[in-house]
């Protein structure tokens, strides 16, 4: 079992709609979770981080933590032709490794 | 957010030779840094893990004496590509992390290495 789980997508959804990105992850002891968004040929830029269980809002994104069902998740409203992107999941062990999931391929069409 | 400059941003080199990356954390202490290196279309890959004043912990099948790094400050870490391979062109990325204050990761722009 990989340590962080993604559909590798595409997932398309059209502009104005709302993307609804998951991410699952095999350790329990997770404490740290992020979201970053890398566009082709670009280096990853953190846009979401989440500690605790529960529902974070940043603008048109939201960060959803459940650590029962060691699951999070990321919401991304009123979607853009912007947001097209890979989106990586990353969460952080108690040893602090960061382990990233593959990335799901996000297309938002006009 | 924080600031991580890498450099240089495109590097063509011949086979043989040796490359260095800078990466240099602007805007805070960086107790740790990360290399990773990602082909096209693929996921990130991390290589090595690097603590300020610390020798670098290597991923299992990264050869150490091929790709040096070295974490001198809490602002700079370089990796040296050596006797590079056309084989080792790809996109090498850093991150920084301020251990003291939290647990995000920030990353550099890339460096896109060409080995002819």
């Amino acid at each position: 079992q990989k340590e962080v789980e993604q559909n590798s997508g595409p997932l398309s959804v059209p502009e104005g709609a709302i993307a609804s990105l998951n991410c699952t992850y095999s350790d329990r002891g997770s404490q740290s979770f992020f979201w970053y968004r890398q566009y082709s040929g670009k280096s990853p830029e953190l846009i979401m981080s989440i500690y605790s269980n529960g529902d974070k809002e940043d603008g048109r994104f939201t960060a959803q933590l459940n650590k029962a069902s060691q699951y999070v998740s990321l919401l991304i409203r009123d979607s853009q032709p912007s947001d097209s992107a890979t989106y990586l999941c990353a969460v952080t062990q108690l040893n602090n490794d960061m382990r990233f999931g593959a990335g799901t391929r996000l297309t938002v069409k006009p | 957010g924080a600031v991580v400059s890498q450099h240089p941003s495109r590097v063509i080199c011949k086979s043989g030779t040796s490359v260095k990356i800078e990466c240099r954390s602007l805007d805070f202490q960086a107790t740790t840094m990360f290399w990773y290196r990602q082909f096209p279309k693929k996921s990130l890959m991390l290589m090595a893990t690097s603590n300020e004043g610390s020798k670098a912990t290597y991923e299992q099948g990264v050869e150490k004496d091929k790709f040096l790094i070295n974490h001198a400050s809490l602002t700079l870490s370089t990796l040296t590509v050596t006797s590079a391979h056309p084989e080792d062109s790809s996109f090498y990325i850093c991150s920084a992390r301020d251990g003291f204050s939290s647990y995000e990761q920030y990353f550099g722009p890339g460096t896109r290495l060409t080995v002819t």
